[in-house]
């Protein structure tokens, strides 16, 4: 059971290309995120998909978007890569459609993609 | 708005010390509240959880005490390995902020 899995794991960009991140899980689960990790800060969320077809901001959306291809994949794009998006990306998933009312919904994390915009 | 603050690390004990990690919240209404756990060159795991208040969520030896009085929700363990060593992560959920987490606290656990 591979569980979230992200590609890649690392990547080198410079100011202005862009590039996708790609994310899948084999774990049947309705939502997935997209995080951003950065040096003295929490992670922060920046897209989720409460189930196929649905996407939505989190708390840093700027400079991203993302897909929900199906079920099982959830990619972030970078359409034009600046310094300030180098960070360590998670991705995570979770069985409960949507944000459960309760809040206690586990999420399940990918083991990250330290991208480098130079 | 809602946050997390959580003890600046890094934090280093002998094996077998006392731990604790501090976290407060600031939040409207009833949050639920989580440890989360990342050892090196992994994503994050869940660790423990409460949602609602003096709920003590315990896993592997850790514990915390949703406290409402107080907006706390500090991590505990009597005796730590070597193999705890890590970042740990204090996260709230909320349905108005979604979910926030603390900047983490590194723990360090010498032989």
């Amino acid at each position: 059971n591979a569980g979230v899995t992200q590609t890649p794991k690392f990547q080198v960009l410079k100011t202005g290309q862009s590039m996708t991140l790609q994310c899948a899980q084999d774990m049947n689960h309705n939502s997935m995120y997209w995080y951003r990790q950065d040096p003295g800060m929490g992670l922060r969320l920046i897209y989720y998909s409460a189930s196929e077809g649905t996407t939505d901001k989190g708390e840093v959306p700027n400079g991203y978007n993302v897909s929900r291809l199906n079920k099982r994949e959830f990619s972030l794009r970078l359409e034009s890569a600046a310094p300030s998006q180098t960070s360590v990306y998670f991705c995570a998933s979770s069985e409960a459609v949507g944000w459960s009312i309760g809040g206690t919904d586990t999420q399940y994390f990918g083991p990250g993609t330290r991208l480098t915009v130079l | 708005g809602n946050s997390v603050t959580q003890m600046e690390g890094p934090v280093t004990l002998s094996e077998e010390a006392f731990l604790t990690i501090n976290c407060t919240y600031t939040a409207t209404g009833y949050p639920s509240l989580f440890w989360y756990v990342q050892y090196p060159g992994e994503g994050l795991q869940l660790l423990l959880k409460a949602t609602k208040a003096d709920d003590k969520g315990s896993n592997k030896g850790f514990e915390a005490t949703y406290r409402k009085e107080t907006t706390s929700f500090h991590l505990e363990k009597g005796s730590v390995q070597v193999s705890d060593s890590a970042v740990y992560f204090c996260a709230l959920y909320s349905s108005a902020s979604k979910i926030i987490f603390g900047s983490g606290t590194r723990l360090s656990i010498r032989p």
